[in-house]
């Protein structure tokens, strides 16, 4: 399965600010997508990274508040904006070569909002 | 609306023994089941897939079993060890969908 690597792994950041988190994937890949995993749940999906064009979001989630990008098959970027403590969480960068494969994760971001 | 369902957060475990984790859902559209394991700090790693055609999927120590008109699931580890002992994830897409549902997770805990 394709290596995926996440950077930052951890952050600590103060109200207000913003962070950028990256995902790199070794190999040429169809499908990138961005979960949050909050304290002690499950992971939910933020949006489908879309490669050349806007990200598709789920119900919740708005693009001024996580904008991504998506230059190319093997790297996307998500922005976590404006951050409160409600933000803290590990953010998690998946990636699918075609429908009949499973996702594959990186080791998330941990962020934490002071 | 929570639509993949693990009602046990947690399970405890002798060494050797099997460790068997329930998962329920509420989407009929749901044609692909998943199991991920996840150690702390790192990210979930993919452990068994099912399709809604197959009642069953074994690899190794671990099977899977889908009933599909109870809408419930299960993971069999036979037999489990120590490095077992993670967060399991059950997740499920619908057809032509890449989207995953996941479950709120299950603590194995594998005692020696």
């Amino acid at each position: 399965s394709a290596v995926i690597s996440q950077k930052p792994s951890r952050d600590i950041c103060q109200r207000g600010t913003s962070l950028t988190i990256q995902c790199q994937v070794d190999s040429q890949v169809t499908m990138m997508f961005w979960y949050r995993q909050q304290p002690g749940q499950s992971l939910t999906l933020i949006a489908t990274a879309n490669q050349g064009s806007e990200a598709t979001y789920e119900s919740g989630f708005v693009i001024d508040k996580f904008p991504i990008s998506r230059p190319n098959l093997t790297f996307s970027t998500l922005t976590v904006s404006n951050m409160s403590p409600e933000d803290s969480s590990i953010y998690l960068c998946s990636v699918a070569g075609d429908r009949a494969q499973p996702q594959h994760f990186g080791d998330g971001t941990r962020l934490s909002i002071l | 609306d929570q639509q993949v369902k693990q009602n046990s957060p947690s399970l405890s475990v002798q060494e050797g023994r099997i460790s068997i984790l329930n998962c329920d859902y509420t989407n009929s559209m749901f044609d692909y089941f998943l199991w991920y394991k996840k150690y702390p700090a790192e990210g979930p790693t993919f452990l068994i897939s099912i399709s809604s055609i197959k009642d069953k999927n074994e690899d190794g120590r671990f099977t899977v079993f889908l009933n599909k008109s109870a809408k419930h699931l299960s993971l069999h580890i036979v037999p489990s060890q120590p490095g077992d002992s993670a967060v399991y994830f059950c997740a499920a897409r619908t057809l032509g969908d890449y989207k995953l549902s996941f479950g709120a997770g299950t603590t194995v805990t594998v005692r020696a």
